[in-house]
């Protein structure tokens, strides 16, 4: 069975500093792998998709098969950043999404 | 665009009493909705996959005949909690795909408390 996991519940990081957010899955497949976030009183929204390979804002994530991770960056971490982030894997075959544990990143000013 | 609704956005009842949230697609067609639970500093634990005509997907250990799923319209699907119990306090979110859009993206609802008392 597919499993993501989020290592680090909580993640503190000063204004300005790079952001990290790890996720890594297992998953016999090809999987799609996707960020969610959750802004504070928000609903839940997609930030990114890997097949997408774009960077939203300045978020970027890149989906390495061979350490199964697909970890979340930002060089300069802003204010805006603060959220609770969900990394999620999508079921081949199906759209169901299995999601990891969530990652609160606080930005410090 | 793709805006899901869920209705009530709240809700308090009494223990036995059967609660019915409602989720919508506002601005398209969803053949596929989705149901989730989440327990508080908990992540979304998917309970079933709601098919418009057809009969509801339940995951494993999720009681179909405790949480009722009926998917009638492209627009709506709607969870009802038979029979609810203080254990069946949490937070209820909804999904919805978008056929016209991302694939594999869903497009969530903004959740339902209940509190059973």
């Amino acid at each position: 069975a597919q499993r993501v996991t989020q290592p680090e519940k909580l993640l503190s990081v000063f204004k300005g500093a790079p952001v990290e957010l790890k996720c890594n899955y297992s998953y016999s497949g090809s999987p799609e792998l996707f960020w969610y976030v959750q802004y504070s009183r928000q609903r839940l929204q997609l930030l990114l998709r890997h097949i997408s390979r774009e960077s939203i804002k300045g978020f970027t994530a890149d989906l390495n098969k061979g350490e199964t991770s697909f970890h979340l960056k930002k060089p300069f971490a802003q204010e805006e950043d603060s959220a609770m982030y969900y990394c999620a894997l999508r079921d081949f075959g199906n759209e169901k999404l299995t999601f990891g544990t969530g990652t609160r990143l606080t930005i410090i000013p | 665009g793709a805006v899901v609704s869920q209705h009530p956005s709240r809700v308090i009842c009494k223990s036995g009493t059967s609660v019915k949230i409602e989720c919508r697609s506002l601005d398209f067609q969803a053949t596929t909705m989705f149901w989730y639970r989440q327990f508080p500093k908990q992540s979304l634990m998917l309970m079933a996959t709601s098919n418009e005509g057809s009969k509801a997907t339940y995951e494993q250990g999720v009681e179909k005949d405790k949480f009722l799923i009926n998917h009638a319209s492209l627009t709506l699907s709607t969870l009802t909690v038979t029979s609810a119990h203080p254990e069946d306090s949490s937070f209820y979110i909804c999904s919805a795909i978008n056929p016209g859009g991302a694939s594999g993206t869903q497009y969530f609802g903004p959740g339902t408390r209940l509190l059973v008392l």
